[in-house]
């Protein structure tokens, strides 16, 4: 079965400081999708990135940096210059290609990690 | 703003009862996912639905059961509630099949619901 391993429950960081999230799944699939959600104290999950298994190629957006590794069963997600906005709850998520061909996209996500930017 | 809608956004009811949560999904999109976010169980997949036809079934209950309706959009009911179910409850939306951006699914502002 899948699942998604979020190993740091906590992080802290002084703003400006570069943070990186950790995210290790395992999954048996050979198609399957990636995905960073945040989630700020305000509640609601933020969609942040999709990446399909078959695309390793890593992405940047701004100040955040996403590194893909099939080999490792990892995708991590680095912030860069942290900023106190980041401070948030951020999940990872795993969707199969298996239950996606039968019209399924359900998401299994991590425990999340919770950052918090101290000014 | 995601463009999903969920109400109501708080709901406070005692054991034993019945709440029935809604859900518009954004405009265009068919397919529609119930989640509940537990501080032990973490954010657990529940049902979805596609088109007014149930597609997945994840850790629901039997005392749950959903439905979208054919404006599309979806409610989940929740009976004989008990302490444990007390929970923020998602909906998310996304298009469903058929091209790469139904992948993604995009979450409503979710209900927070306590039962006393």
């Amino acid at each position: 079965a899948q699942k998604v391993t979020q190993a740091q429950t906590e992080i802290s960081v002084v703003e400006k400081e570069d943070v990186t999230l950790d995210c290790v799944y395992e999954t048996r699939d050979t198609t399957y999708y990636l995905f960073w959600y945040k989630q700020p104290p305000s509640g609601e999950l933020v969609f942040l990135i999709r990446r399909n298994s078959f695309d390793e190629q890593n992405e940047i957006s701004g100040r955040y940096s996403w590194n893909f590794q099939k080999s490792t069963s990892s995708f991590n997600f680095t912030i860069t210059a942290s900023q106190v906005v980041d401070s948030a709850v951020y999940f990872c998520a795993l969707s199969e290609a298996l239950k996606s061909g039968a019209g399924s996209y359900q998401l299994t996500f991590g425990k999340g990690t919770k950052l918090s930017v101290i000014p | 703003d995601s463009g999903v809608t969920q109400t109501p956004k708080h709901l406070i009811t005692a054991t034993g009862q019945r709440v029935t949560l809604r859900c518009s999904p954004r405009s265009g999109d068919l397919s529609v996912y119930w989640y509940q976010q537990s501080l032990d169980q973490g954010l657990q997949f529940l049902i979805q639905y596609y088109n007014g036809e149930e597609r997945a079934k994840g850790n629901i209950l039997e005392r749950f059961s959903a439905q979208q309706f054919p404006d599309l959009h979806s409610e989940l009911n929740l009976s004989s509630l008990e302490l444990g179910d007390s929970a923020l409850y998602f909906c998310a939306s996304s298009v469903g099949s058929g091209s790469r951006s139904s992948y993604e699914q995009y979450f409503g502002p979710g209900t927070r619901l306590t039962v006393t």
